[in-house]
Order: structure tokens, then C-alpha cells, then sequence
């Protein structure tokens, strides 16, 4: 029950894409197609924005994306905005009925 | 309108015991996996608990495994925690989340409970 691991930051400027990994193993990542994504502003509540490796919630838009290759999954965000700004999380369903989250990613829009 | 409202955090010494309730509505909770994530302070999430819609599974992380017991009461759509043996490492935001489907996503998230445990 390892956490998945994170860059602990990434930054781009408005408009730019930017890309965030996240490194299982073959015990979560790798095994299961069940790693979702999640976005949170300071003080509040995690919120989903990709399921199922690359699916979009409702709402959410579609400048969010996913993506995954072996133990990595990766979310992109485009033409980054700052509303962006934030801490994202990856989060991978790790067998047993249980999950394991990411170390966390806090996103800067420069 | 889905809502997961948290209570029963506190201050709380360490040996102590806590029991955390997560109210729901807006939704079926029967028909629902439920789980508890919780949050240190400046850290990231960790899941702690999940349980099967009529309570008959339940599975934790091993850091609370022994300590921690998660229950539902589905007539009154609620969710608990109780926490014993409390450690210093396990001061944290708790927060319920309601899983999509077995093994999904978190969808819908309370706005967390801090449980402080300190001398």
C-alpha cells in the first residue's frame, strides 16, 4: 500500500499544456484500468475530474485528459488557465477492494 | 442534490476514541460502496475505509487495521468511523466519499471533519 508517486509541482503559463505523472506499480497502475484524478483548491473537498483512466465526468471540462502506459498514468491539462491552479491527486484501485492515492502534485499557473 | 456532511471531529489525547458520522442524501445509500479518506495536515490523501452497501465487506489500510471499525446504517443513511487507540499520525482531515461503482471513483466527497490527537 505504497503511494503512487507524484511530481511534487509543475508550473506553466496561461494557455500552455501541462503534464502530470503518476508511477505504480503492477499491484495498481499496471493491473487495473481504475485510476481517477482529482483536483483540490485549498480547504476544500477533492473534486473528480478523470475516471476509468481517461473518462470525463460530466462538467468537467475538456481540457482535462488521461492517459496511461504500464504503471504510469498521466493527466494533461490544456490550455491551462488560473482557475488550474491547485493540487491534483491520482488515485488507482489497488485490488482487494481497496485503492491507493498519489503523493500529490501542486499545479502553479505562472 | 447529493450531500455527505461529516461530524464528530475534535481534540482527542492519544490512547483515545472517536467515532466520526457521515450523513447522506440526495442518493440511494444503500446502493453505494462508501469509503473514509483522510487528509494530515500540508499532506496528501489517504484511503482509510471502505464498506459494502449492506455493511458485509469492510476493508481498511494497515495503519488502522485493529484500530478503526467503519459501519453504516442504511435506514439512516449514514456512515460511521469509529476510532480507537488514536496515534498523533492519525490527526487529519476525514472525509467520506461515495464510490461510483466497486472499485471506481470517489464522486461525491463530504467537506471533511479535522480530528486532532495531541497531549
Amino acid at each position: 500500500q505504497s503511494a503512487l508517486t507524484q511530481p511534487a509541482s509543475v508550473s506553466g503559463s496561461p494557455g500552455q499544456s501541462i503534464t502530470i505523472s503518476c508511477t505504480g506499480t503492477s499491484s495498481d497502475v499496471g493491473t487495473y484500468n481504475l485510476v481517477s484524478w482529482y483536483q483540490q483548491h485549498p480547504g476544500k473537498a477533492p473534486k473528480l475530474m478523470i475516471y476509468e483512466v481517461s473518462k470525463r465526468p460530466s462538467g468537467v471540462s475538456n481540457r482535462f485528459s488521461g492517459s496511461k502506459s504500464g504503471n504510469t498514468a498521466s493527466l494533461t491539462i490544456s490550455g491551462l488557465q488560473a482557475e488550474d491552479e491547485a493540487d491534483y491527486y491520482c488515485c488507482s484501485y489497488a485490488g482487494s477492494s481497496t485503492y491507493v492515492f498519489g503523493t500529490g502534485t501542486k499545479v502553479t499557473v505562472l | 442534490e447529493v450531500q455527505l456532511v461529516e461530524s464528530g471531529g475534535g481534540l482527542v489525547q492519544p490512547g483515545e476514541s472517536l467515532r466520526l458520522s457521515c450523513a447522506a442524501s440526495g442518493f440511494t445509500f444503500s446502493s453505494y460502496w462508501m469509503s473514509w479518506v483522510r487528509q494530515a495536515p500540508g499532506k496528501g490523501l489517504e484511503w482509510v475505509a471502505n464498506i459494502r452497501q449492506d455493511g458485509s465487506e469492510k476493508y481498511y489500510v494497515d495503519s488502522v487495521k485493529g484500530r478503526f471499525t467503519i459501519s453504516r446504517d442504511n435506514a439512516k443513511n449514514s456512515l460511521y468511523l469509529h476510532m480507537n487507540s488514536l496515534r498523533a499520525e492519525d490527526t487529519a482531515v476525514y472525509y467520506c466519499a461515495r464510490a461510483w461503482f466497486h472499485g471506481g471513483p470517489f464522486d461525491y466527497w463530504g467537506q471533511g471533519t479535522l480530528v486532532t490527537v495531541s497531549s
